[in-house]
């Protein structure tokens, strides 16, 4: 069973579009990060959200962190080419916690 | 060197070999993580190191997975008898860890990608 289920699965658009994925849970974290993947690397971070309703920019880039903090979205306002990757959302739970959880991913490809 | 690196970074192995993958984390990082993520998903805890204190292991999936640290250095997974189902790729991450924060930035290595025959 995962924790975190994002949507969509699979995102194909062209450049300059507008995009958003969403990152859901029943649970409740302390915090959430939300990481880019690009093929064979390891994940980046992006941002870390750790207040409901917080909201981060980065550039073009929009993180909101749920009221109930069980959930999360980002927003890429006009796409590049160069956001293609995997985006991964991952929340912690307690302050002490030792391990991220990880959703499923989002596979972007912004096409030029 | 300034970032996470992982060794091999390819391992094609038999089905009931052994396995080692290795982990030299940034250095002066305290914390080391080992995740493993299959084909189109996304990663799943497998262990954690933080200094000298006993490591968490409560992500590994059976007994053949077994993982050391040696300090605040070089981390070893070993995987034992080898199944298909062991295929993915194994990230390791490390992270300055400070206290209970649940701020801190783990980096991530570029992975090793273990294809079992």
């Amino acid at each position: 069973t995962q924790l975190l289920e994002q949507s969509p699965q699979f995102l194909s658009i062209q450049e300059g579009e507008n995009l958003t994925v969403y990152c859901n849970s029943s649970s409740v974290f302390s915090s959430l990060q939300w990481y880019r993947q690009e093929p064979g690397e390891g994940p980046v971070l992006l941002v870390t959200v750790v207040t409901g309703g917080e909201v981060k920019k980065l550039k073009r880039l929009t993180f909101q962190f749920g009221d109930a903090r069980k959930d999360s979205s980002l927003h890429i306002t006009a796409a590049q080419p160069g956001d293609t990757g995997l985006y991964l959302c991952a929340g912690a739970k307690g302050t002490g916690a030792n391990n991220l959880f990880f959703g499923t991913g989002t596979r972007l490809t912004v096409i030029p | 060197g300034a970032g996470v690196s992982q060794s091999p970074s390819n391992k094609v192995t038999e089905k009931g070999k052994d396995v080692e993958l290795r982990c030299d984390p940034i250095s002066g990082h305290t914390a080391l993580y080992w995740y493993r993520q299959r084909l189109g998903q996304g990663l799943e805890f497998l262990i954690y190191f933080q200094g000298n204190s006993a490591p968490d292991k409560s992500g590994l999936p059976s007994d053949r997975f077994s993982a050391e640290r040696t300090g605040e250095s070089v981390s070893t997974l070993t995987i034992q008898r080898t199944q298909q189902e062991d295929s993915a790729v194994y990230l390791c991450a490390s992270s300055q860890r400070q206290g209970a924060s649940i701020k801190e930035t783990q980096y991530f290595g570029p992975g090793t990608r273990l294809l079992v025959l």
